[in-house]
């Protein structure tokens, strides 16, 4: 079985532009959730997608946004990029639903974002 | 709000001793606790999931144990090699939303 990927893997912008980071997760997998990771605050969480809704969100501000599809991929996007948005986003995956064992997260390989 | 934290947050071993890492948590309703293992610049690989009935979860040279009412847990590594030599991360999966949150890490060195 595949797991968790992202595309691009590396990505370099300007300031002011936006962005469209992709992830697709383990197949039969329902939950998405995405990450940033800077070496300042560590790991955070920007939020979780299950069924194509958004179930929670972290503490990022409105330009950050995202969606999943009906086959469980999704994206996130940011606009009006800052230099501060330079990080990693990790995106993760699980089967989620009522079974403890669903829980469990496996993280794709991440997406490395440059800011200049 | 749960909290993580991670002690040592860096850790130099030579090659061959068994060794701990600690991880505690704020909030004892957890879902469950995952530890994971990160090369520099990487993604982050699932080394060891225990429920939170569990006690501990065993994975070759890695054993893990968890006691939720303390809200500890501790990761052991038995005769380390330097392909250890990793960040390693300690997540909880707690909240009506079942979000991860997780420690800063401890960055293991092994020396050969």
């Amino acid at each position: 079985k595949a797991g968790v990927t992202q595309t691009p893997r590396y990505l370099i912008k300007t300031r002011g532009q936006q962005v469209t980071l992709s992830c697709s997760p383990i197949s039969g997998h329902r939950s998405v959730s995405w990450y940033q990771q800077t070496p300042g605050q560590g790991l955070q969480f920007l939020f979780e997608y299950f069924s194509e809704t958004q179930r929670n969100k972290g503490n990022f501000p409105g330009r950050f946004s995202g969606r999943q599809f009906s086959n469980s991929r999704s994206e996130m996007n940011v606009s009006t990029l800052e230099l501060g948005d330079s990080a990693l986003y990790l995106c993760a995956s699980r089967q989620a639903g009522s079974i403890s064992s669903y829980n469990e997260q496996f993280f794709g390989p991440g997406t490395r974002l440059t800011v200049l | 709000k749960q909290e993580v934290t991670q002690i040592p947050a860096a850790l130099s071993v030579p090659e061959g001793e068994n060794l701990v890492l600690n991880c505690s948590f704020t909030d004892s309703a957890i879902y469950n606790l995952q530890w994971f293992r990160q090369d520099p610049g990487k993604g982050l690989t699932s080394l060891l999931l225990i429920q939170s009935s569990q006690r501990e979860q065993t994975s070759g040279r890695l054993n893990a144990s968890l006691d939720k009412s303390s809200g500890r847990s501790t990761l052991y590594i038995a005769a380390s090699q330097p392909g250890d030599s990793a960040t390693y991360l300690c997540a909880v999966l707690s909240g009506s939303a079942r979000q991860l949150t997780f420690g800063s890490g401890t960055q293991l060195t092994v020396l050969p």
